[in-house]
């Protein structure tokens, strides 16, 4: 059973502050790891990912951190804008037709 | 450039009602088709996912039903509306790459009310 776990469940950060959730997982498997973001009412799009072979990709303000031993990965936001307030998804994958989506973090960032 | 379509944005249906909802691809070929469901305030839930036409894949029982009449759409079925049906359903697609499937595209999903 693949187990993907996602936390927090929600999370509060003042404007211009570092955002940080996280994602476990239990399938070594897994050699994709995508991080989503849904804005209210709106299908999710991917916003960052990371393959297995390299612990970091950053990508502006967004930060994947990758820990391979650790099944971990984690979406770091630094200068978190209110813009950024969504709910964020890991979904990491082994190239199959199954893509199995954490619980979800609701990011609120204060003005 | 790739898009997905699907509607209608959101629907309210009696309980014991049919139920289609419908989502098409334009700009690619061969997509893989994937329902999803989502609570208020939850998760995605793979309902059903296809690799081609005719070809369909159910990863939850329940009364929901899909079919892929052509290669670039998807629709969700139902014969007789649940309260439990209710949620936000969202049509995804992803192209075969190589070995891999990686990246899924969304579409704006259809937020769902049966009373």
């Amino acid at each position: 059973q693949q187990q993907v776990k996602q936390s927090p469940q929600s999370l509060i950060v003042q404007k211009g502050g570092i955002s940080i959730i996280n994602c476990a997982y239990e399938n070594t498997a897994f050699d994709y790891f995508p991080w989503y973001q849904q804005f209210p009412g709106k299908g999710p799009a991917l916003l960052i990912a990371i393959r297995p072979d390299v612990s970091e990709k950053k990508e502006g303000r967004f930060t994947i951190s990758f820990n391979k031993s650790a099944k971990q990965f984690s979406l770091h936001i630094m200068d978190s804008q209110p813009g950024d307030s969504a709910t964020y998804f890991c979904a990491p994958t082994s190239g199959t037709y199954k893509y199995i989506f954490g619980t979800g973090t609701r990011l609120k960032v204060l003005a | 450039s790739q898009t997905i379509h699907q509607w209608p944005a959101t629907l309210v249906q009696p309980v014991g009602s049919p139920l289609s909802l419908e989502c098409t691809v334009e700009g690619t070929s061969n997509p893989n088709l994937y329902w999803y469901r989502q609570a208020a305030g939850r998760g995605l839930q793979l309902l059903f996912y296809s690799v081609g036409i005719g070809q369909i894949s159910s990863e939850v029982p329940q009364n929901l039903s899909a079919s892929r009449p052509q290669d670039r759409q998807f629709i969700l079925s139902s014969k007789k509306l649940l309260l439990s049906d209710s949620g936000f359903y969202l049509c995804a697609w992803s192209v075969w790459g190589g070995t891999k499937n990686e990246k899924l595209f969304f579409g704006s999903g259809t937020q769902l009310s049966v009373l």
